[in-house]
């Protein structure tokens, strides 16, 4: 089946860092692929959807400069946390969507990536 | 008012027992919706997805869903400790392939 992979799995770092997380579609071709952010007991939120060669959109309240992503291939999206603070800590999860026809799946998650600021 | 409402639970049922989750929608959501499980700290895996009025079963999984009543839910029999979960429904999946997640019922069963 269709397999999306996220990296890193874990992440702890200080407050003030910028960290990047990768997405990667390991065997099919992703155009578009969604970040979302999930805080504990809470239901996925929808970040921004990243198109390939064009820029992300986001939703409404997420800040783009400070979530920055791109989407230079056909198999990787990244996002980039930009000087992260306690309370960007969360679990962030990337998603991919197949081709049309090749998937009875809307979207192929990673496996998420747990953002913990000191 | 939300797009996609999960207003039910947490939920706790006795093993072997029917689990009923509960799920209902706006009309700006699409008329395709999904049934995920989310186990804790792990992505979520979809189970079922259901695009027409009706029942869809599949295995001990039955969905359900009334465009007219915007509802649609998913019911789980001979529920086992592995059900266990946190179950999302999701409508969406159109043209802009975006998914809309409502907030999610934490089901328990108890052996």
């Amino acid at each position: 089946g269709a397999v999306v992979s996220q990296h890193p799995s874990w992440v702890i770092c200080k407050s003030g860092t910028s960290v990047k997380i990768e997405c990667r579609s390991l065997d099919f071709q992703a155009t578009t692929m969604f970040w979302y952010r999930q805080f504990p007991k809470q239901s996925l939120m929808l970040m921004a959807t990243s198109n390939e060669g064009s820029k992300a959109t986001y939703e409404q309240g997420v800040e783009k400069d400070k979530f920055l992503i791109n989407h230079a291939s056909l198999t990787l999206s990244t996002l980039t946390v930009t000087s992260a603070h306690p309370e960007d800590s969360s679990f962030y999860i990337c998603s991919a969507r197949p081709p049309e026809g090749t998937s009875r799946q809307p979207q192929h998650f990673g496996d998420g990536t747990r953002l913990s600021i000191l | 008012q939300k797009e996609v409402e999960q207003n039910s639970g947490p939920l706790s049922v006795p093993e072997g027992a029917i689990a009923s989750l509960n799920c209902t929608y706006s009309d700006r959501v699409s008329q395709s919706f999904f049934w995920y499980r989310q186990y804790s700290g792990k992505s979520p895996e979809l189970i079922m997805s259901i695009y027409s009025n009706g029942d869809k079963e599949d295995g001990r999984f039955t969905a359900q869903l009334n465009k007219a009543s915007q509802y649609v839910s998913l019911l789980i029999r001979d529920s086992q400790p592995s059900d266990s979960a946190t179950y999302l429904c999701a409508g969406g999946g159109g043209s802009n392939y975006k998914l809309t997640f409502g907030k999610g019922t934490l089901l328990t069963v108890n052996p």
